[in-house]
């Protein structure tokens, strides 16, 4: 089935620096890319996403970054705050409606 | 986005006892799933909630397993039957937004222990 690789595991930045955490997928007719956002006792909560029709979309400090090309998209978190720390999943879709996801990063905000 | 709340958040089992897990939206949408994420893990889809039919299952998980009701447009319910401690998970029930059919929304998940 679909792959999705999701690079790093964990990452730990200091407040106020940006964090980055890409992701890398084989099946080239993904066309939606979603991140979500899941703190602790929670469910996975939608940050950004992006369709294959553009190459960048921002909102506020975050951004997704796509290259369909390389099959990669990125997501950059700019002047981090601690309450930025949790864990962020990116996905593709496959077929009409069905999320793979990727294996998830542990960010943590150091103040 | 749609508000989705689980019931139960939480629960403590014991194996061989089956368990239901409720997910209400408070509007109606059409596509309905349910996903499985395991102690540390990402997030499995097990199946879709089909409304007026049969739930559709992805490879490894099987009706008898996981059996799903879909009775209208904002309710649904997942079974988790004759449990073992390896079912103990996050099983966590999501929408289609009206963003696009792609866009999926998730509820607060279902703490599930099985003893």
């Amino acid at each position: 089935g679909e792959n999705v690789e999701q690079h790093p595991s964990t990452l730990s930045v200091q407040e106020g620096d940006s964090a980055v955490i890409k992701c890398t997928y084989s099946d080239s007719a993904s066309n939606y890319f979603p991140w979500y956002k899941q703190e602790l006792g929670k469910g996975p909560q939608l940050i950004i996403d992006i369709r294959s029709n553009v190459g960048e979309k921002k909102d506020q400090r975050i951004a997704v970054t796509l290259n369909k090309t390389a099959k990669h998209f990125s997501l950059h978190i700019t002047e981090t705050q601690p309450e930025d720390s949790a864990v962020y999943f990116c996905a593709i879709i496959q077929g009409a409606q069905k999320l793979v996801f990727g294996q998830g990063t542990r960010l943590t905000i150091n103040p | 986005s749609a508000v989705i709340s689980q019931k139960p958040s939480r629960d403590i089992c014991q194996r061989g006892t089956s368990l239901t897990i409720q997910c209400q939206v408070d509007s109606q949408v059409t596509m309905m799933f349910w996903y499985r994420q395991q102690p540390g893990q990402s997030l499995t889809l097990i199946a879709t909630a089909n409304q007026g039919s049969e739930a559709t299952y992805e490879s490894g998980f099987v009706i008898d397993k996981f059996p799903i009701s879909r009775p209208n447009l904002t309710f649904s319910t997942l079974t988790v039957s004759n449990m073992s401690p390896e079912d103990s998970s996050i099983y966590l029930c999501s929408v289609g937004g009206a963003g696009g059919q792609e866009t999926q929304y998730f509820g607060p998940g279902t703490r599930l222990l099985v003893l």
